[in-house]
């Protein structure tokens, strides 16, 4: 049973760039949740996707996108990349009628120079 | 003012020993309450959800406090594989999957 999986594992882009990451949730998972963390911080919650749309939004701005397919993946989109966007891309997938449990996946590392 | 702060650490601990912290949290409409562990730049991992009425899984035991809007964790017997960030985590009632961590509190375990 494959957990929670994210691609690509690190990354490297510089300002201005575009970004896109990807995230399987796991098997028999409905919903999936993205987080920043950088460098010495906590997770930050940037959104998160259930039934195809976008039901919660933390405080990001609108240069971060996302997008969610029938089969319950993910994609993160990020544009015009900034040199804080440099971080730990974090998804996590729940089972929305299933209880708070989330599972993470690895994450993505971002490096922009 | 952060909705979830932590003491970040480092805690050092003798093998064996017992260490325990706290977080607090500023949200008082908060409904559930997690300690994640997450080991240097992987995934943060369930450790454990806290309850009310406080609760125990082997050596981890966390408590909540309401009133006072602060969250423990207890290690007992320290092992030298407990050596991680471990992560406060707060969830209000209506945000499904919308988790608010703290900034950890790192714990090295020493021989």
């Amino acid at each position: 049973d494959a957990g929670v999986t994210q691609s690509p594992t690190h990354l490297i882009k510089t300002r201005g760039q575009q970004v896109t990451l990807r995230c399987s949730p796991k098997s028999g998972h409905d919903t999936v949740s993205w987080y920043q963390q950088a460098l010495g911080q906590g997770p930050q919650f940037i959104f998160q996707y259930y039934e195809e749309e976008e039901r919660q939004r933390g405080n990001f701005p609108d240069r971060f996108s996302g997008h969610q397919f029938p089969n319950y993946s993910s994609e993160l989109n990020v544009n015009a990349l900034l040199l804080g966007d440099s971080a730990l891309y974090l998804c996590a997938s729940g089972l929305h009628s299933g209880g708070e449990k989330l599972f993470f996946g690895s994450g993505t590392q971002l490096s922009v120079l | 003012r952060k909705e979830v702060e932590q003491d970040p650490g480092p805690f050092n601990v003798p093998e064996g020993a017992t260490v325990a912290f706290n977080c607090t949290y500023s949200n008082s409409a908060s409904q559930s309450f997690f300690w994640y562990r997450q080991d240097c730049r992987k995934e943060p991992k369930l450790l454990m959800s806290v309850y009310s009425s406080g609760n125990e899984d082997g050596r981890f035991t966390a408590q909540l406090n309401r009133a006072s809007q602060y969250i423990s964790l207890l290690i007992r017997d320290s092992k030298l594989s407990d050596s991680a960030t471990y992560l406060c985590v707060v969830k209000a009632g209506d945000s499904w999957g919308k988790l608010q961590f703290g900034a950890g509190t790192q714990v090295v375990v020493t021989p």
